[in-house]
C-alpha cells in the first residue's frame, strides 16, 4: 500500500526551531487526513487533523496544511521541544475505503537542546 | 482520559502455535480495528469490526486470522498458526461512530515474536 508516502525517515531540529513533516498521498478519495504521535512501546497517539475541505487546521504549537491540488500536507511544529521527540506518522481515509487509515511509513523527529 | 488497553504487552511463540492478542477498547465505542506494524515498515489495517460482524479486511487478514467480541468489553484477534512474518507489533483501536472525521484511538500495541 503506498497511498501514503512520508519521504523523509528522519529529522533532527533544534530546540525552540520549526519542525516541518511532509506527507504526500495518491488516492484522489482520501478526504480526511490526520498526524499520529508515537513513543517507542506506545501506540499511536491522535495529534492533529484536517478535512479535505480545508487548506488550514492549528492546534497549539500545532498547525497543518494541506494542498489537495499537489496531494501533500504537512504538519509544522513551532516552537519544537524536547518532548515533541517522537516518530510522526501520516494516515489518510475516505469513505469509500470503510474509514480505515492508510498510514505512512513515518517520520522520525529528534529535538536537540 | 478513557484509553484503549491490550494484553499481553509482549508475546513470543512457537511457529505453528495459535495466539490470541487482547484488547479492551473504550467502554462507549462501537467500531473496532486492528493494525499491525512489522518492524520498520509501515502501520497497515487488518481488519475492521461492528455489530459483531467484520466490516472490511486487508489482504493480510486470510484464513488464519480471526476475530471476536466475546463479551461486552474484549476484542480479540486470534492467529491459529503463526509464521515467523506474523511477528509484528499488533494495534487495537476503536472509535465511537464511523464516519470520516472520527478519531481512532489506538493501544499500546502486542509485540509478537514467533520463533
Amino acid at each position: 500500500d503506498q497511498q501514503v508516502k512520508q519521504n523523509s525517515p528522519s529529522l533532527s531540529v533544534q530546540e525552540g526551531r520549526i519542525s516541518i513533516l511532509n506527507c504526500d498521498y495518491t488516492n484522489s478519495m482520501f478526504d480526511y487526513f490526520l498526524w499520529y504521535k508515537k513513543y517507542p512501546a506506545e501506540g499511536p497517539t491522535f495529534l492533529i487533523s484536517i478535512s479535505s475541505i480545508k487548506d488550514k487546521n492549528e492546534d497549539g504549537r500545532f498547525t497543518v496544511f494541506l494542498n489537495k491540488s499537489a496531494k501533500h500536507l504537512s504538519l509544522h511544529i513551532v516552537p519544537s521541544q524536547p518532548g515533541d521527540s517522537a516518530v510522526y506518522f501520516c494516515a489518510a481515509r475516505g469513505r469509500s475505503n470503510d474509514y480505515k487509515l492508510s498510514f505512512g511509513a513515518g517520520t522520525t523527529v529528534t529535538v536537540r537542546a | 482520559e478513557p484509553e484503549v488497553t491490550q494484553t499481553p504487552s509482549h508475546q513470543v511463540t512457537q511457529m505453528g502455535q495459535e495466539v490470541i492478542l487482547r484488547c479492551v477498547p473504550i467502554s462507549n465505542h462501537l467500531y473496532f480495528y486492528w493494525y499491525r506494524q512489522i518492524l520498520g515498515q509501515k502501520v497497515e489495517f487488518l481488519v475492521s469490526f461492528y455489530n459483531n460482524e467484520i466490516s472490511e479486511k486487508s489482504e493480510i487478514f486470510d484464513d488464519q486470522f480471526s476475530v471476536e467480541r466475546p463479551d461486552g468489553s474484549n476484542f480479540t484477534l486470534k492467529i491459529r498458526s503463526t509464521k515467523l512474518e506474523d511477528s509484528a507489533m499488533y494495534f487495537c483501536a476503536s472509535t465511537l461512530r464511523r464516519t470520516v472525521q472520527e478519531t481512532q484511538y489506538f493501544g499500546p500495541g502486542t509485540r509478537l515474536l514467533v520463533l
